[in-house]
């Protein structure tokens, strides 16, 4: 099994902010991989496949990049309702998960 | 518009088996497979299978073989997730959600509480 492991675990930011979480697969998984948004209470929402693309209507403050086994989202220019859990899967060999990351307000 | 309604929250003792129902509406329910995903408290989420409508063809995570059933009506455009044996562990939330080319999840259900409890 391909485990995914994401840094940090939890992130304090401010509005406006950009910030950077780190996602890594304990082997290399190409571009095959997806990051999703949840909120409390709700299903995740898909963000980013591929590693880099955009999902049709999320905003283009989210990008991802990388390859391999290293991986990164980027959101630029924190908004109030970014503020949620991110989580990473890899869907190489389908498909698992990363322990996600919680983006608190500083 | 793509739409995934999962069946109500459900209360079971261990031991017990639990069903679960995820109806589609808004596209060709064939053309798209369902896989099924638990999250249990504060945890990532899990994948447990899937299953392609146009094929029958059907893959469980080895996490739960023998323990997972999952099938499909296609008159009710609707796919089951059946799981057996419950222990405390298996208290989650189970989603279905629709894979559109490659596995990622483009459509989500809104989830299904499924609490173990005597």
């Amino acid at each position: 099994d391909i485990q995914m492991t994401q840094s940090p675990s939890t992130l304090s930011a401010s509005v406006g902010d950009r910030v950077t979480i780190t996602c890594r697969a304990s082997q290399s998984i190409s571009t095959w991989l997806a990051w999703y948004q949840q909120k409390p209470g709700t299903a995740p929402k898909l963000l980013i496949y591929k590693a880099s693309t955009l999902e049709t209507g999320v905003p283009s403050r989210f990008s991802g990049s990388g390859s391999g086994t290293e991986f990164t989202l980027t959101i630029s220019g924190l908004q109030p309702d970014d503020f949620a859990s991110y989580y990473c899967q890899q869907y190489d060999h389908c498909c698992s998960f990363g322990q996600g990351t919680k983006l608190e307000i500083k | 518009q793509v739409r995934l309604v999962q069946s109500a929250a459900e209360v079971k003792k261990p031991g017990a088996s639990v069903k679960v129902s995820c109806k589609a509406s808004g596209y060709t329910f064939t053309n798209y497979p369902i896989h099924w995903v638990r999250q249990a408290p504060g945890q990532r989420p899990e994948w447990m299978g899937w299953i392609n409508g146009g094929n029958h063809h059907i893959k469980y995570s080895q996490n739960f073989q023998g323990r997972l059933t999952i099938t499909w009506d296609t008159s009710a455009n609707t796919a089951y997730l059946e799981l057996s044996s419950l222990t405390y562990e298996d208290t989650a939330v189970y989603y279905c959600a629709r894979v559109r080319s490659y596995p990622y999840f483009d459509s989500w259900g809104q989830g299904t509480l499924v609490t173990v409890s005597s």
